[in-house]
């Protein structure tokens, strides 16, 4: 079974620039995540989709951040425009559905560096 | 109030030591579950293990093993005879009810795993 694949691995630009991260969840996955680890942290969830549908994106930075999962299978995250301190890896993960003993799974990252 | 504590930030040790990395965890609710990932260098989170709130049996898998305390609220993970390939960093997480009517992680900040040869 695939996992869960994300592009592109890296991505350096320059502040004030934009970005966008694609995901593409486990086949069957109805829940799909998007998360932000700034180095020496813990993944820090920025929103969260069921189906096509956002049930949770209370932690993400509305003003600059958006994202979308238009046919509830794969997802975009975009950031426009970028700032210095939005340099982290970009996780996005998926689980069968969204209950608490769901298991979510990752995919590899996706590496940002905004000088 | 932080919701998962790893106190120890980097440990390293030399190789077939065994090791214990810790996890301490905050929640209100009576039902939840507890997980642990590896983040080798690579990137990607590797599920571990998943231990729900009402089940305080010990776990074994291999070289792994879970110690789930509820009195004490702990769930630390213990690595027989360490290997280099066990160098990475390991994140426990908490699954918590949100207002929003839905669940997600909270992940402790990791521990950083060296295995020396």
């Amino acid at each position: 079974e695939a996992g869960v694949a994300q592009s592109p691995r890296y991505k350096i630009i320059e502040k004030r620039q934009s970005v966008a991260f694609w995901c593409n969840p486990i086949s069957g996955h109805a829940t799909l995540y998007w998360y932000q680890q700034i180095l020496g942290q813990g993944p820090k969830l920025l929103i969260q989709f069921q189906n096509n549908g956002v049930v949770d994106d209370s932690q993400l930075p509305k003003d600059r951040f958006s994202a979308e999962r238009l046919k509830g299978v794969d997802s975009t995250l975009k950031i426009q425009p970028a700032k210095l301190e939005d340099s982290a890896v970009y996780l996005c993960a998926s689980s069968l559905n969204r209950a608490p003993k769901e298991t979510q799974y990752f995919g590899p990252g996706t590496r940002l560096l905004v000088l | 109030a932080q919701k998962v504590t790893q106190a120890q930030t980097e440990i390293s040790v030399v190789e077939k030591e065994d090791v214990t990395l810790d996890c301490v965890y905050e929640t209100r609710d009576t039902t939840y579950y507890l997980f642990w990932y590896k983040q080798p260098p690579s990137g990607e989170l590797v599920f571990l293990i998943r231990r729900n709130s009402f089940d305080e049996q010990n776990e074994i898998s291999g070289r792994y093993s879970w110690n789930f305390q509820k009195s004490t609220s702990s769930f630390n993970f213990t690595i027989t005879a360490s290997q280099v390939v066990d160098s990475a960093v390991y994140f426990c997480a908490l699954s918590e009810y949100t207002t929003s009517g839905t669940y997600k992680y909270i992940f402790g900040t990791g521990t950083r795993l060296k295995v020396l040869a």
